[in-house]
């Protein structure tokens, strides 16, 4: 399975900022995805970046809001654009395991936002 | 439809016992059922798998029953230890086409293994 870290690892901000998250990977991998998971909550789907693409979002969740990068196979951003309470959430970077088996969750970065 | 509907919510199991969760799903064009297991503060870890044309995966303590007519499929962890205590989510994946696809994970189930 791929290793996967996530940078940062938490972080508080303030209402109106944005944050940008980082994923990188120690292997090359076609997809990434980004996901949300509220405090005791399950695991939502933001967007699937694919290198070479722009990435699809998810309904409920716009490119204005969480833009997101993917300059090469082993690296991803996604940014939480001015940012209100109700994103204080964990962010979590998953990529596709080989042949197309399920997926691998990173860390994950915990946002609280004040 | 999407979903993927887990229970129990939350588990309490004696330390040596059995502890079984389940999932039910409606969409017929999932593909592949895999569970995680997350700690507090870490990402989800994946942990056992099963294809549709499967009725049964074991992994040392860790057991998925699939019944493909009834939509159902459970986690069964035997012997189970006070390490085990983590949150568990059941998956489904669906292909999206050009080698893409989506899991859908069910809401969760806390377990606390008791000694």
């Amino acid at each position: 399975s791929a290793v996967i870290s996530q940078k940062p690892s938490r972080d508080i901000c303030q209402r109106g900022t944005s944050l940008t998250i980082q994923c990188q990977v120690d292997s090359q991998v076609t997809m990434m995805f980004w996901y949300r998971q509220q405090p005791g909550q399950s695991l939502t789907l933001i967007a699937t970046a694919n290198q070479g693409s722009e990435a699809t979002y998810e309904s409920g969740f716009v490119i204005d809001k969480f833009p997101i990068s993917r300059p090469n196979l082993t690296f991803s951003t996604l940014t939480v654009s001015n940012m209100s309470p109700e994103d204080s959430s964990i962010y979590l970077c998953s990529v596709g395991g080989g042949g197309g088996e399920t997926q691998y969750f990173g860390p994950g970065t915990r946002l609280l936002v004040l | 439809q999407q979903q993927v509907k887990q229970s129990p919510q939350s588990l309490i199991v004696q330390k040596g016992g059995i502890s079984i969760i389940n999932c039910a799903y409606e969409n017929t064009a999932f593909d592949y059922f895999p569970w995680y297991q997350q700690f507090p503060g870490k990402g989800p870890a994946l942990l056992i798998a099963i294809r549709p044309d499967v009725s049964e995966k074991k992994e040392g303590r860790f057991t998925i029953s699939f019944n493909k007519s009834a939509k159902q499929f459970s986690l069964h962890i035997m012997d189970s230890q006070p390490g085990d205590s983590a949150t568990y989510f059941c998956a489904a994946r669906t292909p999206r086409g050009a080698g893409s696809y989506q899991l859908t994970f069910g809401k969760g189930t806390k377990l606390s293994v008791i000694p």
